[in-house]
């Protein structure tokens, strides 16, 4: 079964610096889709940034970009000049591409921005 | 812009009270997904329908919950009897086949008292 797996409970920033947030994955197979969701508080869950693993490039979006190590089964994303808007839960979720295509998530990651 | 609808927003209900949630995907989206989330927690997937079949419910409480999907388009969460411990935010997404995201109702959040 895929596992998905946050390490940081909860991270902190300085408005306009730089943090990544990690994440590690557990698979056998060789195609599938990872997706990093942002969820504000008492707000839905929305997509940040996708990366299909078939794909060497790693994915930007804006100020969000994915550092994808598909050998070691990473994959981290770096939010580059914080906003006090990026403050919320980040979930790493990992969707097969076989059958079915299980979405699983981590544990998520409190990011905390400060002004 | 196109949304996942779910209903009621926010549900208390007693101890061994029946409980059910609502959730209509976005049109043509053929993959729904009931997640449980407890606070401060990550979404755990309950089940996975692919149009009315489903295709995972190995966390599915099956003693007291139950899904449903008839006509392939809007679901039906149930949970009889409830207990404490189901007091969670239930979460409905859905998505097209294949490589696309999934997209997020704003949940139901369920009190068990």
């Amino acid at each position: 079964a895929q596992t998905v797996t946050q390490s940081q409970p909860e991270m902190s920033v300085q408005e306009a610096e730089t943090v990544t947030l990690s994440c590690t994955y557990d698979t056998s197979e060789s195609d599938y889709y990872l997706f990093w969701y942002k969820q504000p508080p008492s707000r839905q869950m929305i997509l940040v940034i996708r990366q299909e693993a078939y794909k060497q490039q790693n994915a930007t979006e804006n100020r969000f970009s994915v550092n994808f190590q598909k050998a070691a089964k990473s994959f981290s994303l770096k939010i580059s000049d914080s906003q006090l808007g990026d403050a919320a839960m980040y979930f790493c979720a990992y969707r097969s591409a076989g059958y079915g295509n299980k979405l699983v998530f981590g544990a998520g990651t409190i990011l905390r921005v400060k002004s | 812009e196109a949304e996942v609808a779910q209903s009621p927003r926010y549900k208390i209900t007693e101890k061994s009270q029946a409980v059910a949630f609502w959730c209509d995907p976005i049109s043509g989206h053929a993959t729904l997904y009931w997640y449980r989330q407890i606070l401060g927690q990550g979404p755990e997937l309950l089940v996975q329908f692919q149009d009315e079949s489903v295709v995972d419910d190995s966390q599915l409480p099956k003693d007291r919950f139950s899904a449903e999907r008839l006509k392939g388009v809007d679901s039906t969460l149930k949970i009889q009897p409830a207990e404490l411990g189901d007091s969670a935010m239930y979460l409905c997404a859905s998505s097209l086949v294949g490589a696309y995201e999934a997209f997020f109702g704003q949940g139901t959040r369920l009190t068990v008292v």
